[in-house]
């Protein structure tokens, strides 16, 4: 069966500090992977999605990248944070036209 | 675009009682639709979905959802709801047509149980 890991599952960082959030689907080959922020309160967002090896389409212009170096790895990276970064980071797989998510990842940045 | 629309923000109900919670779409074609379930502090897990034929369909946790193309809604009802039922519940609708499947997310709803 499929699984789908987010890491690491907190996180605080600094205003201005660098990010690194990583996420590994098993059990399924050259997934569709998404990338989605779910800020207090509000709804979901989708941020980047990936159809294969680095090949990525962002669907909100940011500070953030996302980069897929492994078929079954998907990371979202920032150079510097900022303070409306914080939110709950969802990362999902696709399967036949339906999406699994991960546990998520919290990150508050002060 | 495709769009969904979550009317009910919070609802409240008591442990026993029935529930239904109402999603509207706009969508070109026919969509393919979806709810999920967010716990605090968890990811979303999908309670059910509908992409053609019978439009009442089942889904986990004693959950159903009926598709009505002439009211453009999916409403997700169950007749008997549980405290460990409290939760966000987000309806949505999926683009079949474009290589990223995208989804398209409702605003969710947040139900209270009441012992």
């Amino acid at each position: 069966s499929q699984t789908i890991h987010q890491w690491p599952a907190t996180l605080v960082q600094p205003v201005g500090s660098p990010l690194s959030l990583e996420c590994t689907v098993e059990g399924t080959s050259n997934p569709n992977l998404y990338w989605y922020r779910q800020a207090a309160g509000r709804g979901l967002q989708l941020l980047f999605y990936s159809v294969g090896i680095g090949q990525i389409s962002s669907e909100v212009p940011q500070n953030l990248s996302a980069s897929r170096p492994q078929d079954r790895q998907f990371i979202l990276s920032s150079k510097k944070l900022l303070l409306s970064d914080s939110g709950f980071y969802l990362c999902a797989w696709r399967d036949a036209y339906t999406q699994y998510f991960g546990p998520g990842t919290r990150l508050t940045v002060l | 675009a495709q769009s969904v629309t979550q009317p009910d923000i919070h609802i409240t109900v008591s442990e026993g009682a029935s529930l239904e919670l109402r999603c509207n779409y706009s969508y070109g074609a026919t969509p393919y639709l979806f709810w999920y379930v967010q716990s605090p502090g968890q990811g979303l897990q999908l309670l059910l979905k509908y992409f053609s034929g019978d439009t009442l369909v089942q889904g986990i946790k004693g959950f159903e959802a009926e598709f009505k193309r002439s009211q453009s809604s999916f409403n997700l009802r169950k007749p008997s709801v549980h405290w460990s039922d409290a939760a966000e519940y987000f309806c949505a609708v999926g683009d079949g047509n474009n290589a990223g499947n995208m989804l398209t997310f409702g605003g969710g709803t947040r139900l209270m149980v009441k012992p």
